[in-house]
């Protein structure tokens, strides 16, 4: 079965330098969740996206914005990267109306290391 | 607000011995719950959940959770530990007065002996 894909699964980059993660839902997936794990943290909460709206907000810094195109995936754009910016990003989707929970099944993740 | 605690950040049993993993909840409203497994630099699997059917909930690779309420507890148990069971778990609980968005507790690490 298709599962969520991140691109890309590793990614180093320098402070202050700006960085794109994305991430492909599983087929007719409509909401999308973004996610970031710092080292031995567990995953806080960033943003989602249904139906390439805006649908929560949480955790995430004014320098990281993210978005949904047309044909649901999703991309998360970082700028001004700082050291603590250093973590795993997970990317999860999920079937369902806005407001209500439904399971989500997440990406593999990629691993940004900032140097 | 919801929250989820889990009490142990460590756990170590020996292989074939049973595995239970404590995870208390918070909740104003009836909460979905869920656990997750983590293998090392490996993305989150869900091993199970419960959203307001059955209490005892059966999930993948012999893992089980009751949901009991009066004890807004969410436990996970498995008969016997395999040494492909050492990974993180982490106990998640979501409601409406949350937007559904799900909040994970700090993670409980298991270990397994040989």
């Amino acid at each position: 079965a298709a599962g969520v894909i991140q691109s890309p699964r590793h990614l180093i980059k320098e402070k202050r330098e700006t960085a794109t993660l994305k991430c492909y839902p599983i087929p007719r997936h409509d909401t999308v969740y973004w996610y970031q794990q710092g080292p031995g943290q567990d995953p806080q909460f960033l943003i989602s996206f249904y139906e390439k709206m805006q649908s929560d907000k949480g955790s995430i810094p004014d320098r990281f914005s993210a978005q949904q195109f047309s044909d649901y995936h999703s991309e998360l754009n970082m700028s001004s990267l700082e050291l603590g910016d250093s973590a795993l990003y997970f990317c999860a989707s999920s079937q369902g109306t806005s407001g209500s929970f439904n399971e989500q099944y997440f990406g593999p993740g990629t691993r940004l290391t900032v140097t | 607000a919801q929250s989820v605690t889990q009490l142990d950040s460590h756990v170590s049993v020996s292989e074939g011995t049973p595995v239970l993993l404590r995870c208390n909840y918070s909740s104003s409203y009836s909460p979905s719950l869920f656990w997750y497994v983590q293998h090392p630099n490996k993305g989150l699997q869900l091993l199970l959940k419960y959203t307001s059917a059955a209490t005892l909930v059966k999930g993948i690779n012999g893992f089980e959770a009751e949901f009991k309420k009066s004890e807004t507890s969410f436990h996970l148990t498995k008969p016997s530990a395999h040494m492909s069971d050492a990974a993180e778990y982490f106990c998640v609980v979501s409601d409406r007065g949350g937007s559904y968005i799900p909040t994970f507790g700090r993670g409980t690490s298991l270990i397994v002996h040989p």
